[in-house]
């Protein structure tokens, strides 16, 4: 069974600080990584995609991928209020169809 | 901003009642997709819809569901005798093949409740 793991938090952070969410997936061949933000009550959104080994930045988050370890996680610097949700780690195998979804962590970024 | 419509927003139904939920993906997307999520729970995939046929499916899209693209704007999932388990947000996605198909969009969900 493939699987997207991730700590269920809730993660709490001061507003300004970082926050770093990390995922592990289990399946070798899968090739493309991405974080999604959900609310509460909304659907996925898609923030960011990797699937190159090393770091990607864009404005205030940067996601890390390490394919040998198997372990994908994002940083989000000066954290705000507004980024209070719960985040998605989903990975894609190789020319598949099906993305696999983590449970999400639950971050709570305090004024 | 072009997004994906879902219809109805809310769905009540009764067990074994047949339900359609109702999807409009971005217009140049070709690749469509239907995922569902419990209360609480992990958002699972269903099924994946490519070239008018089903590119892949879960071990929970079983005999019971059925996806459609009845014309070239609308994207259907039907669930033909719905039980109780069957209530959950169900989301549907689109993706860009120009743009990585495995980037989802998706819309903002039915909710649905079998009573």
């Amino acid at each position: 069974q493939k699987e997207v793991e991730q700590n269920s938090g809730p993660l709490s952070v001061p507003e300004g600080a970082i926050a770093s969410l990390n995922c592990t997936y289990s399946d070798r061949v899968s090739q493309s990584f991405f974080w999604y933000r959900q609310y509460s009550g909304k659907s996925p959104e898609l923030i960011m995609s990797i699937y190159s080994n090393g770091d990607k930045e864009d404005g205030r988050f940067t996601a890390q991928l390490n394919k040998a370890s198997q372990y994908v996680s994002l940083l989000i610097r000066d954290s705000q209020p507004s980024d209070s949700a719960t985040y998605l780690c989903a990975v894609n195998a190789f020319r598949g169809f099906k993305t696999i979804f983590g449970a999400g962590t639950r971050l709570f970024v305090k004024a | 901003e072009p997004e994906v419509t879902q219809t109805p927003s809310h769905q009540v139904t009764q067990m074994g009642q047949e339900v359609i939920l109702r999807c409009v993906p971005i217009s140049n997307h070709l690749y469509f997709y239907w995922y569902r999520q419990i209360l609480g729970q992990k958002v699972e995939f269903l099924v994946s819809f490519y070239n008018n046929e089903i590119s892949e499916k879960s071990e929970i899209f079983d005999d019971q569901f059925s996806v459609e693209r009845p014309d070239g704007s609308n994207f259907t999932l039907k669930i033909r005798s719905t039980k109780l388990e069957d209530s959950a947000m169900y989301f549907c996605a689109s993706s860009d093949p120009t743009d990585q198909r495995e980037k989802l969009f998706f819309g903002s969900g039915t909710q649905l409740s079998v009573l």
